[in-house]
C-alpha cells in the first residue's frame, strides 16, 4: 500500500529536550515536504526537500531541522523544542515538482506535538 | 505575492442539498489548483486539481470544481451534500513559474442530516 508514514503519532515532550519526528515513503516520491497546521492560519510549510541532500527552507523554518540522505525518509528534528512548536504536524510527499509538473501530495497522518 | 482566500471558516449544508466551498487566488502566471480534505483526526487527502483545459475538474466522492480565470475562482461544488462529507477542506495554489504551494486557512464544512 503506497503511504507516508510518521511516528510517533502523538507526543508530550518538555522545554529544551531535543526531539526527532521521523517520515518515511514507499512510493519513490522525489518532493518530500514538512507543514505544520494550526487553527486558523491553515497549513505553513517548515522545510521541503526536492531530492536526496536538497534542502530549502520553507515559509517557518526557525527552530527546525531536517535531513534527506535517503530519498525514502525524511526526518523532521527539534533540537529545543519550545511551547510556540505545540501543534499539529504533517509529512507530506509528492512526485517531482517542475513547471509544468504539479502532481498532488500524500500526506502522512500527523504527529500531534506539546511541548510544556 | 502569491496568496489563496477561503472566505468562509464554516459553511452549513442540509443532506441531499448542493454544496459550494469558495476559493480565490492569487498568482503571478499562470496558476496550478488543488483541493484537499481533512477528516478528523486523519491526514489530507487529494481530492482533485486544475492544470490546464477544461474549466471543470471532477474529482473524488462526487466532488468538483470550476477554474475561472476572470474572477480568479476556484470554487468546489457537490450537487448533492452527504452527512460523510463534513470535514475541513483545504485550497492550495502554485503558480507555474515556481515551486512553492500556498495553502488557504481551511473550510469547515458541516452537513446536516
Amino acid at each position: 500500500e503506497a503511504q507516508v508514514t510518521q511516528n510517533p503519532r502523538y507526543l508530550i515532550t518538555v522545554t529544551g529536550k531535543k526531539l526527532t519526528v521521523t517520515c518515511s515513503q514507499n512510493m519513490n516520491h522525489e518532493y518530500m515536504s514538512w507543514y505544520r497546521q494550526d487553527p486558523g492560519l491553515g497549513l505553513r510549510q517548515i522545510y521541503y526537500s526536492m531530492n536526496v541532500e536538497v534542502t530549502d527552507k520553507g515559509d517557518v523554518p526557525e527552530g527546525y531541522k531536517v535531513s534527506r540522505k535517503e530519498k525514502r525518509n525524511f526526518p523532521l528534528i527539534l533540537e529545543s523544542p519550545s511551547p510556540n512548536q505545540t501543534s499539529l504536524y504533517f509529512c507530506a510527499s509528492s512526485r517531482r515538482l517542475g513547471h509544468q509538473a504539479a502532481y498532488e501530495q500524500y500526506f502522512g497522518p500527523g504527529t500531534r506535538l506539546t511541548v510544556t | 505575492a502569491q496568496s489563496v482566500a477561503q472566505p468562509e471558516d464554516q459553511v452549513n449544508v442540509a443532506e441531499g442539498n448542493p454544496l459550494t466551498v469558495k476559493c480565490t487566488y492569487s498568482v503571478s502566471g499562470n496558476p496550478y489548483l488543488f483541493w484537499y480534505v481533512q477528516y478528523p483526526n486523519r491526514g489530507l487527502q487529494f481530492l482533485l486539481k486544475y492544470i490546464t483545459g477544461d474549466n471543470l475538474v471532477k474529482g473524488s466522492y462526487g466532488f468538483e470544481a470550476e477554474f475561472n480565470k476572470s474572477q480568479t475562482s476556484f470554487h468546489l461544488k457537490k450537487p448533492s451534500a452527504l452527512v460523510s462529507d463534513s470535514a475541513l477542506y483545504f485550497c492550495a495554489v502554485r503558480a507555474d513559474s515556481n515551486y512553492q504551494l500556498i495553502w488557504g486557512a481551511g473550510t469547515k464544512l458541516i452537513i446536516k442530516p
